[in-house]
């Protein structure tokens, strides 16, 4: 595809209730990347990809959320026993490298706007 | 840890200049990044600052300096579609992870008439 799917666009979901948010990287992208955004707020880091393994999970709220990727591409993201306050727009980005001294720009897809009731 | 500040909001006139000013905290440092977002829109990356001064791209520019820790967008002949959230990221070590890339908590700019 030519840019970064995320699917579902809209979740409503029962407090309690188990979901799972997917992200479908850029073709070729190494770097995968999960952050929440919150209305009328910044972008809070949750867990990145390189290929398929996680380096760095330290954003992930609490033990409800989890996150894999398989054959270096989709992602999922899933929230069990959603609360209230999971209540966001989850964001998935990819990007082409994973070199720290490199410009990677990242991708973003369009979201998934997740409603707990 | 790491940190960046940015205003939570400005408001300029459409035609004028408006410059949206970073500061940082990290561990360690490979670069600061802009990014757009229109309301209910993705992200979209403007600049890149690895190395301090300042780099154009047609109407926007990015200034870095790293020993300031500061950096800042300037946006020139405001149009009103420049109206959206800008943020401020950067990409640092902390720990065993290269690539973990920390966003400002975002810049509203409204653009009036």
């Amino acid at each position: 595809g030519a840019g970064v799917s995320q699917s579902p666009s809209n979740k409503v979901t029962e407090k309690g209730k188990d979901v799972e948010l997917r992200c479908d990287p850029i073709s070729g992208h190494t770097a995968l990347y999960w952050y929440r955004q919150r209305l009328g707020q910044g972008l809070e880091f949750l867990i990145y990809f390189q290929g398929n393994s996680a380096p760095d999970k330290s954003g992930l709220p609490s033990d409800r959320f989890s996150a894999e990727r398989t054959g270096e591409s989709v992602s999922t993201l899933t929230i069990q026993r959603t609360q209230q306050e999971d209540s966001a727009v989850y964001l998935c980005a990819s990007s082409s490298r994973d070199t720290s001294s490199y410009n990677s720009p990242l991708h973003f897809g369009n979201g998934t706007r997740l409603t707990v009731t | 840890g790491q940190s960046l500040e940015q205003p939570s909001e400005v408001t300029a006139v459409e035609g004028a200049i408006v410059q949206i000013n970073c500061t940082y905290q990290t561990s360690g440092f490979y670069g600061l990044s802009w990014y757009q977002q229109h309301d209910g829109g993705a992200p979209t990356f403007l600049s890149y600052n690895a190395l301090d001064g300042l780099e154009e791209t047609g109407r926007f520019s990015s200034f870095l300096s790293r020993s300031d820790s500061y950096g800042y967008l300037l946006l020139q002949e405001l149009q009103m579609k420049d109206s959206a959230s800008y943020f401020c990221a950067v990409r640092a070590p902390e720990g065993s992870s290269a690539s973990k890339i920390i966003f400002g908590s975002g810049t509203r700019l409204s653009i009036r008439p």
